[in-house]
């Protein structure tokens, strides 16, 4: 059975440094990986994804991830983060046949001035 | 196009009472996934529909949860009999045929007293 484990549940971090979010999964089937972003009282909002081919994956608001099928991570990283990156960050893949997505139990970012 | 919708966003209860909630998808998504968020939790799956079929459900999703889809548009999730343990927020998501990105709507927070 597939699943997401993210390895930190806060993350604090000053603006303007860089940041890296922490995603390892485990499935035994090709894997589909999403990374979506929640502001509070929102639903989820998706920063990016991995399907197939380059394992460098660009998103949105200048987040990046790369998919490492040795080491069955897909970490999240943006070089410079702003006061607007505080949100909460959930890694998932892709689950049954249905499509129906697995998620982590999700890294609160802080972006402190 | 709006995006996903669901109506209402907050919902007070008292335990016992049921509920409705309603997700309006993205017009030309046939596949619809409802989604249960509990506090410090990533979402758990809770059931799918493709076009007006209830394909997988949950064992998340007890004899007291309902949910329809009648005519391949909008759906609705029913709680009968509710307790404490059903606050949550409910998430509702739909994507498209030929595509893996679930869009998500805003959520309904559900408060039992």
């Amino acid at each position: 059975a597939q699943s997401v484990t993210q390895l930190d549940s806060q993350v604090p971090v000053f603006e303007e440094a860089p940041v890296e979010l922490r995603c390892n999964y485990s499935s035994s089937v090709s894997v589909y990986l999403f990374w979506y972003v929640q502001y509070p009282n929102q639903g989820l909002q998706l920063l990016l994804k991995y399907l197939s081919g380059s394992t460098l994956v660009k998103g949105i608001n200048g987040f990046e991830a790369e998919f490492n099928k040795s080491q069955t991570s897909f970490h999240l990283r943006k070089p410079s983060v702003h006061i607007s990156d505080t949100a909460e960050y959930f890694c998932a893949v892709r689950g049954g046949s249905q499509g129906n997505l697995i998620f982590g139990k999700g890294t609160k970012l802080s972006v402190k001035p | 196009d709006t995006g996903v919708s669901q109506d209402p966003r907050h919902k007070i209860t008292k335990r016992g009472q049921n509920v409705t909630f309603r997700c309006d998808p993205i017009s030309e998504h046939n596949r619809l996934y409802w989604y249960r968020q509990t506090l410090g939790q990533g979402p758990e799956f809770l059931t799918y529909f493709q076009n007006e079929a209830q394909l997988e459900k949950s064992r998340l999703l007890s004899d007291r949860f309902s949910a329809e889809r009648p005519k391949g548009s909008f759906s609705t999730l029913e709680i009968q009999r509710t307790e404490q343990g059903d606050s949550a927020m409910y998430l509702c998501a739909s994507r498209g045929t030929f595509e893996e990105t679930q869009y998500f709507g805003p959520g309904t927070r559900l408060l039992v007293l």
